[in-house]
């Protein structure tokens, strides 16, 4: 595997399930990112993982939980969802979190999974 | 707060013609600006990334252009081809208020080529 996978790839939730969402990059990258895709509106930052501590939420609600076993990993546990939540979550990784190293920092992708909320 | 325009939402263009996709940012406060494409219900695959002190990068039949001054970037794309037709997402690079990157993305122009 190379680059950035998520899976599931797709996702259908009740209200009151319990799911999780698995990212793993293989670039050796410090920095890990997930976004949030709605419908109509511009992919939104939710949390930011440095060296697996949360260096940043976005004034994300609590039935989203973020995980960092360690560099490669990044989970994001859903609980009590609401229908609204139903969107595309991205994740991404990066060699660090800021420009301290300069260079273009580049974000790379995963293909996402699509979390459909009934 | 930096906020990020493209113009239009939507576009539909013969094969063969060349196409110019718009994007626009509030704050020129930025460290680059990465020009993705996305396929329905993928992840976005990279285009092109200008850095802040750069005018223009080309790849193939894409260049864009970046004026920081005036908040505004181009994508060219020449002699467009039915495998063009996604949607076309511009991003600025700069920093959140706790020193980490952020990328502010636009809502998108969705390209149709057609055959």
């Amino acid at each position: 595997e190379t680059g950035v996978t998520q899976t599931p790839r797709h996702l259908v939730m009740g209200m009151t399930n319990k799911k999780s969402l698995k990212c793993e990059q293989h670039l050796g990258h410090n920095a890990m990112y997930w976004y949030k895709q709605s419908a109509k509106k511009p992919l939104e930052l939710m949390f930011v993982y440095s060296l697996e501590e949360r260096v940043e939420n976005n004034s994300v609600p609590s039935r989203f939980s973020p995980e960092c076993p360690n560099s490669s990993h990044l989970f994001l546990h859903l609980h009590t969802l609401q229908p609204e939540d139903s969107a595309l979550y991205l994740c991404a990784s990066s060699q660090d979190r800021g420009r301290a190293a300069g260079g273009p920092n580049e974000q790379f992708f995963g293909p996402g999974t699509r979390l459909t909320v009934l | 707060k930096q906020e990020v325009t493209q113009i239009p939402a939507a576009l539909s263009v013969p094969e063969g013609e060349n196409l110019v996709l718009n994007c626009s940012f509030t704050d020129s406060a930025i460290y680059n600006l990465q020009w993705f494409r996305q396929d329905p219900g993928k992840g976005l695959t990279s285009l092109l990334l200008i850095q802040s002190s750069q005018r223009e990068q080309t790849s193939g039949r894409l260049n864009a252009s970046l004026d920081k001054s005036s908040g505004r970037s181009t994508l060219y794309i020449a002699a467009s081809q039915p495998g063009d037709s996604a949607t076309y997402l511009c991003a600025v690079r700069g920093l959140t208020n706790f020193g980490n990157e952020k990328l502010t993305f636009g809502t998108g122009t969705r390209l149709t080529i057609i055959p």
